[in-house]
């Protein structure tokens, strides 16, 4: 246990469905993060959330929309999503304006179909 | 802004052999290092850190890096690798005071028996 839970592990979609990745941590962190990790590329910082704030949003597409109703929960809703979208979607959380590393989740892996 | 270079994205060795891994980075202030392991379907791991003190650093599973500000390098390395260790290393930098981890692309370890 990472201290970093997310749900669910697997999943897998339609392009036409909506479904949430939770993300969860008892840390005592103030700041959460989603990566983007697909085969063959690195990782990518999707956003961005300081003490509940989105703080980053690198260009991603309109149909992740992420929510994080306090610092300890953190959300991303799928909707309309497209093949391409498919790949492990990591959660992290660290301590804000703090440079001391990240704590991960163990990931979601999303299947678009 | 800083940035993490993995020259090598795939590197196999035989079991029970050394290994280095090699990171360098550039930063116009001083930072903080990370190596993190990911094992296959699984998020990403802290291997060991460097803040601060001794440029030698210790990690988990027999692992150590050293920080080399002259050649603004962060090599991991392990004199006796195990099947165990086979999965894929990231490199991380951040600044001082600030929570935003840039990453390399990764690198691959495959352990041969």
């Amino acid at each position: 246990e990472t201290g970093v839970t997310q749900t669910p592990r697997h999943l897998v979609m339609g392009m036409t469905n909506k479904k949430s990745l939770k993300c969860e941590q008892h840390l005592g962190h103030n700041a959460m993060y989603w990566y983007k990790q697909s085969a063959k590329k690195p990782l990518e910082l999707m956003f961005v959330y300081n003490f509940k704030e989105q703080t980053e949003n690198n260009s991603v597409p309109s149909r992740f929309s992420p929510e994080c109703p306090n610092s300890s929960h953190l959300f991303l809703h799928l909707h309309t999503l497209q093949p391409e979208d498919s790949a492990l979607y990591l959660c992290a959380s660290s301590q804000a304006q703090d440079s001391y590393g990240y704590t991960f989740g163990s990931g979601t892996r999303l299947t678009v179909v | 802004a800083q940035s993490v270079t993995q020259l090598d994205s795939q590197v196999p060795v035989f079991e029970e052999a050394p290994v280095e891994l090699r990171c360098n980075y550039s930063s116009s202030v001083s930072v903080y290092l990370f190596w993190y392991v990911q094992y296959p379907n699984q998020g990403l791991q802290l291997l060991l850190k460097y803040l601060s003190g001794s440029t030698l650093v210790k990690g988990i599973n027999g692992f150590e890096a050293e920080f080399n500000k002259s050649q603004t390098s962060f090599h991991l390395r392990k004199p006796s690798v195990h099947i165990s260790d086979t999965a894929e290393y990231f490199c991380a930098v951040s600044n001082f005071g600030n929570e935003k981890l840039t990453f390399g692309t990764g690198t691959r370890l495959t352990i041969i028996p």
